[in-house]
């Protein structure tokens, strides 16, 4: 199994849609999530981050988080042409003894395809 | 706004010869990483450093070193490059517990 899995996409929706991206971890231990969006020949770009079950909103983006389930999800709002991107699921490391020092697991990348 | 620079956005490097990659904050990170980017793999994670002098292996360690001598500057080496590792470079700086900034990441192409 592997440590993060996203929804494989490539995943596309109509202008003004709501965009649903998905990723299940497997590590118990991990307490930070983020999403990272890639614009293609860029590098990631961190767009929100979670550490609480529950929904956290910012402007069209939603996170949700579920540690019991092992599962977070990014929401986009209102999609624009201008979300067209792969965007990245990241989870922390923790190592045997609860340390993970900032390390990052990623996800493989979901691609959404806006179109007008 | 936290600043990740890569010193090199393109590099064309010769299989056998030793390659740096360097890549400098400017807030006081104490985490810095290298990852790879390929396409159908991801980003995997080579070397990662959570102090001066101090590194840790990552994922895929083998064929780099790392060197971290002040807190802004973390540097990837190729002992001897290789055409399997002909790719995206990443670098990225965090703090404590906070995401990653990325730099603008380095595209290797070893001949």
């Amino acid at each position: 199994q592997k440590e993060v899995e996203q929804n494989s996409g490539p995943l596309s929706v109509p202008e003004g849609a709501i965009a649903s991206l998905n990723c299940t971890y497997s590590d118990r231990g991990s307490q930070s999530f983020f999403w990272y969006r890639q614009y293609s020949g860029k590098s990631p770009e961190l767009i929100m981050s979670i550490y609480s079950n529950g929904d956290k909103e910012d402007g069209r983006f939603t996170a949700q988080l579920n540690k019991a389930s092992q599962y977070v999800s990014l929401l986009i709002r209102d999609s624009q042409p201008s979300d067209s991107a792969t965007y990245l699921c990241a989870v922390n490391r923790p190592d045997a003894g609860g340390t993970s020092y900032g390390k990052l697991t990623f996800g493989q990348g979901t691609i959404l395809t806006v179109h007008p | 706004d936290v600043k990740v620079t890569q010193s090199s956005r393109y590099l064309v490097k010769r299989t056998g010869e030793k390659v740096f990659l360097e890549c400098v904050q400017d807030m006081d990170h104490e985490n810095m990483f290298w990852y790879r980017q390929d396409p159908g793999l991801g980003l995997r994670l080579i070397y990662f450093s959570y102090d001066v002098k101090m590194k840790e292996k990552g994922d895929i360690p083998e064929g780099y070193s790392v060197s971290r001598e002040k807190k802004e500057r973390f540097s990837l080496i190729l002992e001897s490059a290789s055409t399997n590792q002909t790719s995206m470079y990443l670098c990225a700086s965090s703090d404590r517990i906070g995401g990653y900034t990325f730099g603008s990441g380095t595209r290797l192409t070893v001949v």
